[in-house]
């Protein structure tokens, strides 16, 4: 079955540390890759994508993603997080050969303490 | 924000009654899902449609039935409630069949089942 794994289910962080949060994604083939961020209270809003070319994504508010196709994995890069920042953040992934069926990881808690 | 509208926005019901939750889209996107949200699990998906009267099971189907009579609706049934359907709905769209596009998602709908 596909899974997308993210690693760390809480993080905490002071402001202006960096960050970076695991994905890795379970079946082989093409793929399109995404981040997502829901702030409190709010739906998930679009961070980043990845399609094809080159595997250094950036994206909204000083998000990046690495594609690393032999590690399967996805990660998400910010190099100074801000209080602002605090959120749940999803990697998804949809196999570029299915009906475009978007599977999400599990989530990760970003906290961020000023 | 993408045109999603998710009715109703929260609902309390009794176990074994039946719910139906409504997306409605004036994007005119092919993709529609449905995805249940709770804390630990990120959001897993229910079912997706592909085009109208085209729909197929996500991770976690069972319990749930879903209807695509017109582009724009996407309806979620909940035939028997039970406690365990206790959670937040989702609905996103997406528009080509090979991913390379974002989902959109609407706001959300609290269901509690008591």
């Amino acid at each position: 079955a596909q899974s997308v794994s993210q690693h760390n289910h809480h993080v905490i962080l002071s402001e202006a540390a960096s960050l970076e949060l695991g994905c890795n994604y379970s079946y082989g083939g093409t793929v399109n890759l995404f981040w997502y961020v829901q702030y409190p209270g709010q739906h998930l809003q679009l961070l980043l994508k990845y399609f094809s070319g080159d595997p250094l994504v950036k994206g909204i508010k000083g998000f990046e993603a690495e594609f690393i196709k032999s590690k399967f994995s996805f990660n998400l890069r910010k190099p100074s997080v801000q209080w602002s920042d605090t959120a749940e953040y999803f990697c998804a992934v949809v196999r570029s050969s299915n009906t475009g069926k978007l599977i999400f990881g599990q989530g990760t808690t970003l906290q961020v303490k000023p | 924000d993408a045109g999603i509208t998710q009715s109703p926005r929260h609902k309390v019901t009794e176990t074994g009654t039946p719910v139906t939750l409504r997306c409605h889209q004036t994007e005119n996107h092919r993709y529609m899902y449905w995805y249940r949200q709770d804390p630990g699990h990120g959001l897993r998906l229910i079912h997706y449609s592909y085009g109208v009267k085209d729909t197929d099971k996500g991770e976690v189907s069972d319990g749930y039935s879903v209807s695509r009579s017109k582009t724009e609706d996407f309806l979620l049934t909940l035939e028997s409630a039970t406690s365990s359907q206790t959670s937040v709905y989702f609905c996103a769209i997406s528009e080509t069949d090979r991913g390379n596009t974002e989902a959109f998602f609407g706001q959300g709908t609290r269901l509690t089942v008591v």
